[in-house]
Order: structure tokens, then sequence, then C-alpha cells
């Protein structure tokens, strides 16, 4: 089945201590990135990825970081969470071309205390 | 960069009825994608219908149908016969075909109109 995967689904952590949470992809897409999402502030984009060892910042990059080290994954790292990281976040992938839609993750959420 | 507007946080409308969802973009671009997504309580990102701006014809995926209008940048939905099950979050997308010269990032999201269905 074409999907994509995120680990954990549910996380509570404390301020500082480093977290990782994975995304994997099965469709060979090139394309991947990483959304939060917060009430009355839709989608934004923490980063993305055109392709193995490419990435570049979206909107709200302070405090994360990713690796692209093979095409189906794409991690993201809080190397020390603040409460202010407390969301709900989302991996998404597609093609690079042809238009297609980015199909989600079922997301992550996350509080920090 | 793109911006996608969704001017509407909250809609409502009674079961079997007609509700249209606003959407406009702002582009440079002649070629592009629209997308329209659902979020249903469980949190999951659902495709619903897509558009490519090359082609006139409207998307129409079952009870759903969108208005694209090009030259208003305007890329409503409509969803016809309303049930409860379409009570969600919905997001309208922008895509680039591809990668600019000034960015890579191809897609850009709306804040979502919560959609509440009345019995």
């Amino acid at each position: 089945e074409a999907q994509v995967t995120q680990n954990p689904r549910y996380l509570i952590t404390v301020t500082g201590k480093k977290l990782t949470v994975t995304c994997s992809q099965n469709m060979n897409h090139e394309y991947m990135s990483w959304y939060r999402q917060d009430p009355g502030l839709g989608l934004r984009q923490i980063y993305y990825s055109m392709n193995v060892e490419v990435t570049d910042k979206g909107d709200v990059p302070e405090g994360y970081k990713v690796s692209r080290k093979e095409k189906r994954n794409f991690p993201l790292i809080l190397e020390s969470p603040s409460p202010n990281q407390t969301s709900l976040y989302f991996c998404a992938s597609s093609l690079r071309r042809l238009g297609g839609p980015q199909y989600f993750g079922p997301g992550t959420r996350l509080l920090v205390l | 960069a793109q911006t996608v507007t969704q001017s509407q946080p909250e809609m409502s409308v009674q079961e079997a009825e007609t509700v249209t969802l606003s959407c406009t973009y702002d582009t440079s671009e002649s070629d592009y994608y629209l997308f329209w997504y659902k979020q249903p309580p469980s949190r999951q990102m659902i495709l619903v219908i897509r558009q490519e701006a090359y082609k006139q014809q409207n998307a129409t995926e079952n009870r759903f149908s969108v208005n694209f209008q090009k030259a208003a940048k305007s890329f409503s939905l409509k969803i016809s016969d309303s049930q409860l099950g379409d009570a969600a979050m919905y997001f309208c997308a922008y895509r680039s075909p591809e990668a600019s010269r000034y960015t890579g990032n191809q897609f850009y999201f709306g804040t979502g109109t919560s959609l509440t269905v009345i019995p």
C-alpha cells in the first residue's frame, strides 16, 4: 500500500530533550516536506527536500533540523524542544514533476512541557 | 511567493444542502495546479479534488466540484447534498509545476475553512 508513515504518533517530552520524528514514504517520491499545524494558522511549512541531500528552509524553520540521506526517509529533529513547538506535525511527499498532489502522513501530536 | 487565501474561517450547511467554500490565490505563473484537501476530526489530510490550470473544464469528484476562474485567480469548492461526514477542515492548496529559480518550494496552503454540517 502506498503510504507515508510517521513515528511516533503521539509524544510528550520536556523542554530541552532532543527528539526525532521519523517520516518514510514508499512511493519513490523526490519531494518531501514537513509542516506544523496550529489552530488558526493552517499548515506552515518547516523544511522541504527536493531530493536526496537537497533540503531547504520553509516558513518556520527555527528550532528544527532535517536530513535527507535516503530518498524514502526525511526525519525531523528538534535538538532542544521548547513549549512553543507544541503542535501537530505532518510529513508529506510527492513526485517532483507532473503536478501531483502531496500525500500526507497521519500526523504526530507533540506536547513539550 | 505565491499566496493562498481562504477568507471564510468557518462555514455551516444543513444536511443535504449545497455549500461553497472560497479560495483565492496570487501568482504570476501561467501553469500550476490547485487542490482541495479535507481534514476530518481524525486529522488525516485527504485529497478531495485536483485542478490543472491549463484545463478550462472544472474538476468534479462525485458530490465535490470546483469553480475555477483563472483570470480571477479563484478556486472555490462546491459540496452538493452535504452529509454529516463532510464536516471537516478544508484546505485549499497551490502547486507550482516546477521549482522556480528563486525557491524550490512548490506547495502553498491556505489557512483552512472549518465546515459544520447541521443535521
